[in-house]
């Protein structure tokens, strides 16, 4: 069965320290792999996406990603964290030409100054 | 629009009553997807539209659950004698196409007490 997976229900990190969080993805084949983030009492924003090609993703809010084919992981870093990126973020996975996300349960990142 | 615009923001109706929850997608977005969003929980897949049809809506949880859109644009969530399970942050999305990452509305959160 496909499923997605956030080891890390809670992370807390300090304010310019640097961040990752974790997931990890079982699919029978190499899937779409997607980041957002949600703040307190707003939708889902897109971080970044990964389709093909490069392994290291670049988006939005200084965010990076790496997909790992052979450890079926897409974990997210930002190497100096801001107060404003305390927030849920969520790992999704998607086939080509599928309509469907499968998100993972999330993770919820308290920044402390 | 330029975004996803979901309405009303907040909806708090007793049990038993219905309600209605609406999602106005990006203008020329073709796919919209509804998402429910419950307390402790990650993202559960409610239905599909490419159009106005609904090619899947395997993750509507009981026949008190329907929706429809009309257009190709806005799509109407309808909860039939809500009951407190029911409460959730219903998430809608939309897509050029099928596929792709999403771009989420703010979402409606619904109390049934």
């Amino acid at each position: 069965a496909q499923s997605v997976t956030q080891p890390d229900i809670h992370i807390t990190v300090s304010e310019g320290a640097s961040l990752e969080l974790r997931c990890n993805y079982s699919y029978g084949a190499t899937p779409y792999l997607f980041w957002y983030v949600q703040s307190p009492g707003q939708g889902l924003q897109l971080l970044l996406k990964y389709f093909s090609g490069d392994t290291l993703v670049q988006g939005i809010k200084g965010f990076e990603a790496e997909f790992k084919r052979s450890q079926s992981s897409f974990n997210l870093r930002k190497p100096s964290v801001h107060w404003s990126d305390a927030a849920e973020y969520f790992c999704a996975v998607g086939l080509l030409n599928d309509y469907k996300l499968s998100f993972g349960a999330g993770t919820t990142v308290t920044v402390r100054a | 629009g330029a975004g996803v615009s979901q309405s009303p923001s907040n909806k708090v109706t007793e049990k038993g009553k219905d309600v209605e929850l609406r999602c106005d997608p990006i203008s020329g977005h073709t796919a919209l997807y509804w998402y429910r969003q419950s307390l402790g929980q990650g993202l559960e897949f409610l239905i599909y539209f490419q159009g106005n049809s609904a090619p899947d809506k395997s993750g509507l949880p009981s026949d008190r659950f329907s929706a429809e859109r009309t257009g190709g644009s806005v799509s109407t969530l309808t909860i039939q004698r809500t009951q407190q399970e029911d409460s959730a942050v219903y998430l809608c999305a939309s897509t050029p196409d099928r596929g792709g990452g999403y771009t989420f509305g703010s979402g409606t959160r619904l109390t049934v007490v």
